[in-house]
């Protein structure tokens, strides 16, 4: 039982490249979320998914597409890579979505993907 | 605009200090606060959490306090040892939002032996 799986673990770009950040879960998580943390800021919601084919945008969206075409996976993309997209970016988990149903199950967490835009 | 506010930003103790980090929020609509624990290259994971019809939850060494009317939560941390040090996270999220949390600006915290 591997978790929350995040690749890679570091990732320099340069202005204008793209990429594919990747993230997994094997705990048949119906919630998946991306977020990224900065210092002084927290961390703020950048896209999240309710089920496979159901995504939905979070607080910071803007520059970032996701897809989930499966329970397990939900990968984060980049199509244009700015410096201001530096970040450490978090994958997070969770069992239930559905409003009044456990919604305060708790989140679980990848150990994180450090990106560099030059 | 930021609906969790945590502070302080950073915090020193010594070894059996009580650190306490705070929290306000703005939305009142919020039922569920719970706080995160991060140690350097991992993610955050649960630590402690509070529904607003108690006024403190403790576990272990642990306490959150819970103010309702002034929508304020704090963690206190008793008799603080070196390896508490970390960044912490408040949260919060309701019932409508399903499991998106909205997360405080965090604080580290660092207990000196």
């Amino acid at each position: 039982n591997a978790g929350v799986t995040q690749t890679p673990k570091f990732q320099v770009l340069k202005t204008g490249q793209s990429m594919t950040l990747q993230c997994a879960q094997d705990m048949n998580h119906e919630y998946m979320s991306w977020y990224r943390q900065d210092p002084g800021m927290g961390l703020r919601l950048i896209h999240y998914s309710v089920g496979a084919g159901i995504t939905d945008q979070g607080e910071v969206p803007n520059g970032y597409n996701v897809s989930r075409s499966t329970t397990e996976d939900f990968p984060l993309r980049l199509l244009s890579a700015a410096p201001s997209q530096t970040s450490v970016y978090f994958c997070a988990s969770s069992y239930s979505v559905r409003a009044g149903r456990l919604h305060n199950s708790p989140l679980h967490f990848g150990n994180g993907t450090r990106l560099t835009v030059t | 605009q930021q609906q969790v506010k945590q502070s302080p930003q950073s915090l020193i103790v010594q070894k059996g200090g009580i650190p306490i980090i705070n929290c306000a929020y703005e939305n009142t609509a919020f039922d569920y606060f719970p706080w995160y624990q991060q140690f350097p290259g991992k993610g955050p994971a649960l630590l402690i959490a509070i529904r607003p019809d108690v006024s403190e939850k403790k576990e272990g060494r642990f306490t959150i306090s819970f103010n309702k009317s002034a929508k304020q939560f704090s963690l206190h941390i008793m008799d603080s040892q070196p390896g508490d040090s970390a960044t912490y996270f408040c949260a919060a999220s309701k019932e409508t939002s399903g499991s998106r949390l909205t997360f405080g600006e965090g604080t580290q915290l660092t207990v000196n032996p």
